[in-house]
């Protein structure tokens, strides 16, 4: 069973900080990675694509890709509350499916 | 564009009772998925599509079928509900990656 591991949270950081938030996963196959968020009540929301080693930076969000280690991880800087919400980590297996984490909750806090 | 449209919104059931879910894409994406998402338990997948004409069963397929009725279509049927398929069940797109969700279904089985 290839399996995507995150850290439930929640994972509370004040307001301004940066939220690291970490994910591994079992299945060395595995090329191509996601972050979703998603909101309370709400359908899950792409937010990072990474596919090779190394950071990839989009406005807030950095994604970091670690393939020898099986590490991705998301850095949100300057925090805000409305960033409060699941984070879901997900990675390619096989036949087109995507393998997910069970998410991350984060509160940003004033 | 729509994107990912799944209807109904919400639903009740009594145990023992059908229904079809169903979702439509307007991205022209090849495949298509079906997953429950559950507290705790993150998003698992029941049935996909890798393209027209063939679908597979995902993690979670006993009590449920699937019919891929064209590109756009995606409909998932349950014969004959149980309580423990009480869930928030959402439809994705992709074209290979990354997935696109839908709004979601809110299912209660009594």
């Amino acid at each position: 069973q290839k399996e995507v591991e995150q850290n439930s949270g929640p994972l509370s950081v004040p307001e301004g900080a940066i939220a690291s938030l970490n994910c591994t996963y079992s299945d060395r196959g595995s090329q191509s990675f996601f972050w979703y968020r998603q909101y309370s009540g709400k359908s899950p929301e792409l937010i990072m694509s990474i596919y090779s080693n190394g950071d990839k930076e989009d406005g807030r969000f950095t994604a970091q890709l670690n393939k020898a280690s099986q590490y991705v991880s998301l850095l949100i800087r300057d925090s805000q509350p409305s960033d409060s919400a699941t984070y879901l980590c997900a990675a390619t297996g096989t036949a087109s499916k995507l393998t997910f984490g069970t998410g991350t909750r984060l509160q940003v806090t004033l | 564009n729509a994107g990912v449209t799944q209807t109904p919104k919400f639903q009740v059931l009594k145990t023992g009772q059908s229904m079809t879910l169903q979702c439509a894409q307007d991205m022209n994406h090849n495949s298509m998925y079906w997953y429950r998402q559950d507290p705790g338990m993150g998003l698992r997948l029941i049935y996909y599509s890798a393209s027209e004409g063939t679908t597979d069963k995902g993690e979670v397929p006993n009590g449920y079928n699937v019919s891929r009725l064209n590109k756009r279509e995606f409909s998932l049927r349950l014969e004959s509900a149980a309580p423990s398929q009480t869930s928030v069940y959402f439809c994705a797109s992709s074209m290979n990656q990354p997935q696109h969700f839908g709004d979601g279904t809110r299912l209660s089985i009594l």
